[in-house]
């Protein structure tokens, strides 16, 4: 696609709740990348793929978050069992590669998750 | 190990006025810099970047960003505020990591406000 496409822009739940956010990425770029974006907190890393492939896992905050990516195109993040501090707006970007561009990324608009 | 330290979650200015967002960076090898803005409801886009050569880089919009390795700074100016600037600006920081990945580590974030 012409941009990175992320959806549903919007998530309303209620604690306790599985939420899957869905990431399709700009074609050709073999990168794929998540962050957390809190108020005031900045940008948190995730998560990021290099093909299908997840080297380091070490930024998801709990083991109820958990991500893949398939085809070396479109990702999903999901959160198991949610929780009020997992409210944020996670966004999600793509590159053409993990070791080109070096750190170059285009993001998409953005899932903005709430939990009640 | 990458860090980055935006000065000031917020910095007001008037229309027409000098713009001076401040980003200070950490990195135990040559970085890689790159300054994005983020409009309401939207991701993130990049404005300009630094990666190898001249030390000041024009972006889009009229931003320009000077690299100074002695001081690890990367400040971003723009000679005359416009209104359509209010927006979220993030610095961000990359540098290989093993395996030759580039994973960007970003700012907290300055919000610009325009006063008419």
């Amino acid at each position: 696609g012409a941009g990175v496409s992320q959806s549903p822009s919007n998530k309303v739940t209620e604690k306790g709740k599985d939420v899957e956010l869905r990431c399709d990425p700009i074609s050709g770029h073999t990168a794929l990348y998540w962050y957390r974006q809190s108020l005031g907190q900045g940008l948190e890393f995730l998560i990021y793929f290099q093909g299908n492939s997840a080297p380091d896992k070490s930024g998801l905050p709990s083991d109820r978050f958990s991500a893949e990516r398939t085809g070396g195109s479109v990702s999903t993040l999901t959160i198991q069992r949610t929780q009020q501090e997992d409210s944020a707006v996670y966004l999600c970007a793509s590159s053409l590669g993990v070791g080109t561009g070096k750190g170059e990324l285009f993001f998409g608009e953005g899932s903005r998750l709430t939990v009640l | 190990a990458q860090s980055v330290t935006q000065l000031g979650s917020h910095v007001s200015v008037s229309e027409g006025a000098l713009v001076l967002l401040r980003c200070n960076y950490s990195s135990s090898v040559p970085p890689y810099l790159f300054w994005y803005v983020q409009y309401p409801n939207q991701g993130l886009q990049l404005l300009l970047k630094y990666t190898t050569g001249a030390t000041l880089v024009k972006g889009i919009n009229g931003f320009e960003a000077e690299f100074k390795k002695s001081e690890t700074s990367f400040h971003l100016t723009k000679p005359s505020a416009h209104m359509s600037d209010a927006a979220e600006y993030f610095c961000a920081v990359s540098a290989s990591a093993s395996g030759g990945s580039y994973i960007p580590t970003f700012g907290r974030g300055t919000s610009l406000i325009v006063h008419p």
